[in-house]
């Protein structure tokens, strides 16, 4: 069964940092391009960022760039966001997505997700 | 990056109606179109991908069609579980969008 088990949310005032975390098993972490997503309070859904298998094929939103940064540990499978420069809008739950068994660009497996509040 | 507009924004239908959603690209995509549903405080779930796949285990109640820039999500005959907010996506190019959801409610 594939679990995805994000942490590292909480409350953080603005113009600070966050490191978000997510824990994969069940499936072969090293074969799938990962993703998060996250949802305003709310709010729809808005994805934030992508990394490749190989680590080094990324994207991100537009609302996130130059700010966020993704990155995965295939030893330890896990995924990670590091966020900095927070704001306000960045309040959100995130989720963490796998990309489906096919390998494009949509999600059939998402975490639990973790609240990042970004408020002084 | 490529807007999707889904319509009705929300709707209230009762047990037993037809109900379709419908979701326009800003620009085409052709069949790069999937369909989440989305329960109060759950993940979303996918239903339909390639825009008219039926994911599976998804109840045959729900198809989806279209290509190009106008799709559409019908549930022939709405059951209590299917109340829940449905949101689609494309996956043409980066970056990723999603529509800005569909509330279905009880009538």
């Amino acid at each position: 069964e594939v679990q995805l088990l994000e942490s590292g949310g909480g409350l953080v005032q603005p113009g600070g940092s966050l490191r978000l975390s997510c824990a994969a098993s069940g499936f072969t972490f090293s074969s799938y391009s990962m993703n998060w997503v996250r949802q305003a309070p709310g709010k729809g859904l808005e994805w934030v960022s992508v990394v490749g298998t190989d680590g080094r094929t990324i994207f991100y939103a537009d609302s996130v760039k130059g700010r966020f940064t993704i990155s995965r540990d295939t030893s330890k499978n896990t995924l990670y966001m590091q966020m900095n420069g927070l704001r306000a809008e960045d309040t959100a739950v995130y989720y963490c997505a796998k990309h489906n068994r096919h390998g494009r660009d949509y999600f059939d497996a998402w975490g639990q997700g973790t609240l990042v509040t970004v408020s002084s | 990056a490529i807007q999707l507009t889904q319509s009705p924004s929300s709707l209230s239908a009762s047990v037993g109606d037809r109900v379709t959603i419908t979701c326009r690209a800003s620009q085409g995509i052709g069949s790069a179109l999937v369909w989440y549903q989305q329960k109060r405080g759950k993940t979303p779930n996918l239903l339909i991908s390639d825009a008219s796949n039926l994911e599976s285990g998804v109840p045959s109640r729900f198809s989806g069609s279209g290509s190009g820039t106008v799709f559409t999500l019908t549930i022939s005959s709405l059951q209590p579980e299917d109340f829940a907010t449905y949101y689609c996506q494309q996956f043409t190019n980066f970056p990723l969008t999603f529509g800005g959801g569909t509330k279905v409610e009880i009538k």
